[in-house]
């Protein structure tokens, strides 16, 4: 079935050092793809999205590309800050914008001074 | 931007009591979803909701959960006997233009 893969975490930086965060998800039909942020005790906030392929999502410093020959959607940022410390879901939906997201298990990222 | 809102934030019930979680999706909108969140896990889909019918459901909802829409505003997540490992954040959700979702802040069931 439909499925989103994460790296594990938690992925540790210094600040100013350069972040990826790996997913992949399953190529059945034509998801749209996301980037989920969660602070420590909020909610979950878009980060980022991309809704077909090759499309880059970007916000905040973050970028996601939507890359459909290696069915992968990895999150990157140039320069993390320490404020950037959070978990980072990866999630994605099919064609339909009502459809159920699928989330991948979170990726807590933390970010030393 | 067009915001979801939960209530409460926070509940504290006893093991076989009913709970009742609040949601206000964004407004005119006929599609809402419920996700469910054990502490340090996933994001789980729960249940779909449109035009006040179930859409979809997962292997979670079971018989002890349910849904409605009381007033037209409102949408509410019911489970009516609860268990220790009902206890996680759930969260609302509303999708918006161009595939988002907007999530509300979620509600901390504790069962004790």
């Amino acid at each position: 079935g439909d499925s989103v893969t994460q790296m594990e975490g938690p992925v540790t930086l210094s600040e100013e050092a350069f972040l990826t965060i790996n997913c992949t998800y399953t190529a059945t039909g034509y998801p749209s793809l996301f980037w989920y942020v969660q602070y420590p005790g909020e909610g979950l906030q878009l980060l980022l999205k991309a809704t077909k392929a090759d499309d880059k999502g970007s916000n905040k410093g973050f970028e996601a590309t939507y890359r459909k020959e290696t069915t992968s959607f990895h999150l990157e940022k140039g320069s993390v800050q320490v404020s950037d410390s959070a978990v980072y879901f990866c999630a994605r939906s099919t064609s339909y914008n009502t459809d159920k997201l699928i989330f991948g298990t979170g990726t807590r990222l933390q970010v030393f001074p | 931007e067009p915001e979801v809102t939960q209530t409460p934030s926070h509940q504290v019930t006893q093991m076989g009591q009913e709970v009742i979680l609040r949601c206000v999706p964004i407004s005119n909108h006929l599609y809402f979803y419920w996700y469910r969140q054990i502490l340090g896990q996933k994001v789980e889909f729960l249940v779909s909701f449109y035009n006040n019918e179930i859409s979809e459901k997962s292997e979670i909802f079971d018989d002890q959960f349910s849904v409605e829409r009381p007033d037209g505003s409102n949408f509410t997540l019911k489970i009516r006997s609860t268990k220790l490992e009902d206890s996680a954040m759930y969260f609302c959700a509303s999708p918006t233009a161009n595939y988002g979702y907007t999530f509300g802040s979620g509600t901390r069931l504790t069962v004790v």
